[in-house]
Parts: structure tokens; C-alpha cells; sequence
């Protein structure tokens, strides 16, 4: 079946540092896929989704390349600041309807100064 | 950006009583609304999709007499919890679609339920 694995947190960075949270995922057909972030209080927000195989989506200076060949969806930064610290959750939608959102389990990441 | 509330945060309650949790759409309305369940580290787990004025669609699994959820208008959704028990403490999260841009989805900040 459909299913997202994410890299277990947390995450623990320095103020600056490059930044890499892992997201695979196995589906059928061509899923869209999306990372979403949650900041402490607030809802989800969507950060950046890329459509198709090879597409780079790219938000906030946040960047994921979907690929096909490795069924993956990485989320990298280069460099990291304080208020990036939250929940990231990888996702992918399946059934031809961008509201039916297979979710991750979320990786927070804390930023240190 | 739109904004999607959800009412309360927090509620605790005791076992066999039902609690009800709020979902607005403050400044689009939202015809699609969902419901999702979190269970500490883990996913966010689909539960329904409510639809304004009709009756909503479950996920396979997901017991519709015991989580009841009422589309009423195009800005508010609601999920009742009936007789709970402890097995249906978590974190419980609505989303909203909105229409006017290219279906994007908004989500509530979450209700945490902890019943005792």
C-alpha cells in the first residue's frame, strides 16, 4: 500500500548548519508529494510539493527534489535559523485528489543559537 | 494566508461522557472539510471527510457512530466523540480545503483529548 517514512527526530541543529531530513515512500502510480510544517502552536502549513518525477519544489529557502528512482523526497536548507525550528511532516496524496494526504510521523527539528 | 481554528486545545474529560471539537474557517469557506487522529509518533491518520450539508464519509475503520461529524455550514465542522474512553485519547486535527486556490489545504492548530 501507499505509506511515507520519515527520519525520526529530533533533530538538533546549530544556528547555520545544512539540514537534511529523509523522506521515502512507496505508492502506486504517480503521487504528488508535499512537506508540511507545523510551527509550536499553529497548524500545519504546507512549506513546498513537487507534482512530478524530477520536479524541484522549493520554499523559505527550503528545497526537495522528488525522485523517482529513488522514491524519495528529502527536505534540505543550507543553512538553518532559530525560527526554523518546528515539525516537518512528508507527504504524499494518492487517488487523484490532492486532499487525501498520506502523512509521515513528523521530524522536529531544533535550532539551536 | 487562510486560517482554519479548531475549539478547544485541550479538553479532558471522564470516561462515558462526549465531547465535541470545533473546526472554522475564518476567512474562506470551506465545502470540504477532514478530520484526522495522531497518535504520539506516529502519522496523521485520515478519519473522514465532511462535506457541507451532506452526510460524511468515513475511512475504513473508523467507527462513524462513535466519532459523528456535522458539516452544518461552510465555515464550521464539527467532531463529537460519543461514550469515550481512554483508548480514544490523542490528538485530533481538522483540515479545510479551499477552493478559491487551486484546493489547498489549511489546517486547524489540533485538539488534544485526554479522557480519564
Amino acid at each position: 500500500g501507499n505509506s511515507v517514512t520519515q527520519m525520526e527526530g529530533p533533530v538538533t541543529l546549530s544556528e547555520e548548519a545544512f539540514l537534511t531530513i529523509n523522506c521515502t515512500y512507496t505508492a502506486t502510480g504517480y503521487p504528488s508529494l508535499f512537506w508540511y510544517v507545523q510551527y509550536p502552536g499553529e497548524g500545519l502549513q504546507l512549506l513546498l510539493k513537487a507534482t512530478k518525477a524530477d520536479d524541484k519544489g522549493s520554499n523559505k529557502g527550503f528545497e526537495a527534489t522528488y525522485r523517482k528512482e529513488t522514491t524519495s523526497f528529502h527536505l534540505e536548507k543550507g543553512s538553518v535559523q532559530v525560527s526554523d525550528s518546528a515539525v516537518y511532516f512528508c507527504a504524499l496524496n494518492y487517488g487523484g485528489a490532492t486532499n487525501k494526504l498520506i502523512f509521515g510521523t513528523g521530524t522536529l527539528l531544533a535550532v539551536q543559537p | 494566508g487562510a486560517v482554519v481554528s479548531q475549539h478547544p486545545s485541550r479538553v479532558i474529560c471522564k470516561s462515558g461522557t462526549s465531547v465535541k471539537i470545533e473546526c472554522r474557517s475564518l476567512d474562506f469557506q470551506a465545502t470540504t472539510m477532514f478530520w484526522y487522529r495522531q497518535f504520539p509518533k506516529q502519522s496523521l491518520m485520515l478519519m473522514a471527510t465532511s462535506n457541507e450539508g451532506s452526510k460524511a464519509t468515513y475511512e475504513q475503520g473508523v467507527e462513524k457512530d462513535k466519532f459523528l461529524i456535522n458539516h452544518a455550514s461552510l465555515t464550521l465542522s464539527t467532531l463529537t466523540v460519543t461514550s469515550a474512553h481512554p483508548e480514544d485519547s490523542s490528538f485530533y486535527i481538522c483540515s479545510a480545503l479551499d477552493r478559491r486556490n487551486t484546493g489547498e489545504l489549511f489546517f486547524g492548530e489540533g485538539s488534544r483529548l485526554t479522557v480519564l
